[in-house]
């Protein structure tokens, strides 16, 4: 079935570091989310992207979608003690929306 | 507008117990769903719906059941619950299912913790 994997699971950056997490579908996407989840919290939405090539930003943070439509990154620009969280994409697959399993952000101030 | 509540926040059950859980939102939203979260794997789809009388089953429906007679409310019942099925619970709604044409961001509810012993 359809799988949407994100790398890494981890990782750990100083404050002021930049932050990339990677996203990618075995099959091609009509769209792309993101969503953010605090520690203790539940999943926000951050984005959705549509088309081939696509190129978003949220003042710091910058959401690219592939030309080919299957795979996308979330990069956040001068790490801040307020992006901890977990990053999640998803997409529609073999159920209406399939989730990856995230990448975890810590900060070290 | 609440948005998504959820109810309970915590629940402790023993194995072999049944439990509903409880979903609604006041936002008019079509699709609603149910997910669990386990460390490490992410948000998994255990059940859906696309509108009132109608549900769906996701990726991981073994052991759940659901039911929409309504709009805004969405429970999701544990028939016979077991250890595995320890978790974080989420339930989601949005104005119109995934695949649809349109923006359909899904705001989530607070979540239920429960554990099974």
């Amino acid at each position: 079935g359809q799988q949407v994997m994100q790398i890494p699971q981890y990782q750990h950056v100083q404050e002021g570091e930049d932050f990339t997490t990677y996203c990618n579908s075995s099959t091609t996407l009509s769209n792309i989310q993101w969503y953010k989840q605090r520690p203790g919290g539940h999943p926000v939405f951050l984005i959705q992207l549509v088309k081939s090539g696509e190129v978003k930003k949220q003042k710091r943070l910058t959401f690219q979608f592939g030309e080919a439509k299957k795979n996308s990154s979330l990069h956040i620009t001068a790490t801040q003690t307020t992006d901890v969280g977990t990053y999640f994409c998803a997409g529609p697959g073999n159920t209406p929306l399939v989730f990856g399993k995230g990448t975890r952000l810590s900060v070290i101030a | 507008n609440a948005g998504v509540t959820q109810t309970p926040k915590f629940q402790v059950l023993k194995t072999g117990q049944s439990m509903t859980l409880q979903c609604a939102q006041d936002m008019n939203h079509e699709y609603m769903s149910w997910y669990r979260q386990d460390p490490g794997m992410g948000l998994r789809l255990i059940h859906y719906s696309v509108g009132a009388g109608i549900t769906d089953q996701g990726e991981v429906p073994n052991g759940y059941n659901v039911s929409r007679s309504t709009t805004e409310d969405f429970p999701l019942r544990l028939l016979s619950a077991a250890p595995s099925q320890t978790s974080v619970y989420f339930c989601a709604s949005s104005y119109t299912p995934p695949g649809l044409a349109g923006t359909y961001e899904q705001y989530f509810g607070p979540g239920t913790r429960l554990t099974v012993t």
